[in-house]
């Protein structure tokens, strides 16, 4: 398996535009986060979902912020419109609580981040 | 809610010697994991080190051994023979898993940065 893809690696943009970011899971995982990391705040989990339901979305700062998961191997997190304050490298992560523990159940392996900024 | 603490923003460690991050979380559940992720200058989140909390033994990963104290709520991981690849931010985290299945995301510490000196 090629691990969690995430994309774009990096975006640059403009105050005001929409932002999507896309997310590929590991197969055959049924968890998928998304976090988002800045120097400040450090690591916050936004959202995740279980079996492509979302579990919890307390952590999503506002409405500007929304997140999809339309079938078991994609999701979007999109930030419409974004903000200055919005820059941050965000993580997709996923895992499964179904595999055998020594194969590493409820572990989370993460993708490469996508790096945002907005000017 | 569970909150993660590591103490120290930043170590300093001798190449080939040992050094030890600590961790404190506090929670009220009983089942649960605890993790220690490593996060080099590229960014990658990368998993070191795992301890369910139902088991006593603590955990071990060639170089990289846990001190699990379920009663203190601390968890901190030990590097021997530090080696200049292990410098890095690490990560303490917490897991808390459901007793009918299922689980929450995972609850991050601040991090500590680790430097190794040749």
């Amino acid at each position: 398996d090629a691990g969690v893809i995430q994309s774009p690696r990096h975006e640059v943009t403009e105050m005001g535009q929409e932002v999507t970011l896309r997310c590929k899971p590991i197969s055959g995982h049924d968890y998928l986060f998304w976090y988002r990391q800045t120097m400040m705040r450090g690591l916050e989990l936004l959202i995740y979902f279980n079996n492509n339901v979302p579990i919890d979305d307390s952590g999503m700062p506002e409405d500007r912020f929304s997140a999809k998961m339309p079938n078991a191997s994609f999701s979007t997190l999109k930030i419409q419109p974004s903000e200055p304050r919005d820059s941050a490298v965000y993580f997709c992560a996923s895992s499964s609580g179904t595999l055998p523990d020594l194969s590493g159940a409820n572990v989370l392996t993460f993708g490469a981040g996508s790096r945002l900024t907005v000017l | 809610a569970q909150t993660v603490t590591q103490s120290q923003p930043e170590m300093s460690v001798q190449e080939a010697e040992t050094v030890t991050l600590s961790c404190t979380y506090d929670t009220s559940e009983s089942d649960y994991y605890l993790f220690w992720y490593k996060q080099p200058p590229s960014r990658q989140m990368i998993l070191v080190i795992r301890q369910e909390a139902y088991k006593q033994q603590n955990a071990t990963e060639n170089r990289f051994s846990v001190n699990f104290q379920k009663a203190a709520k601390s968890f901190s991981l030990k590097i021997s023979d530090s080696q200049l690849g292990d410098a890095a931010m690490y990560f303490c985290a917490y897991r808390h898993m459901y007793s009918g299945g299922g689980a929450d995301g995972l609850t991050f510490g601040k991090g500590t940065h680790l430097i190794i000196q040749p």
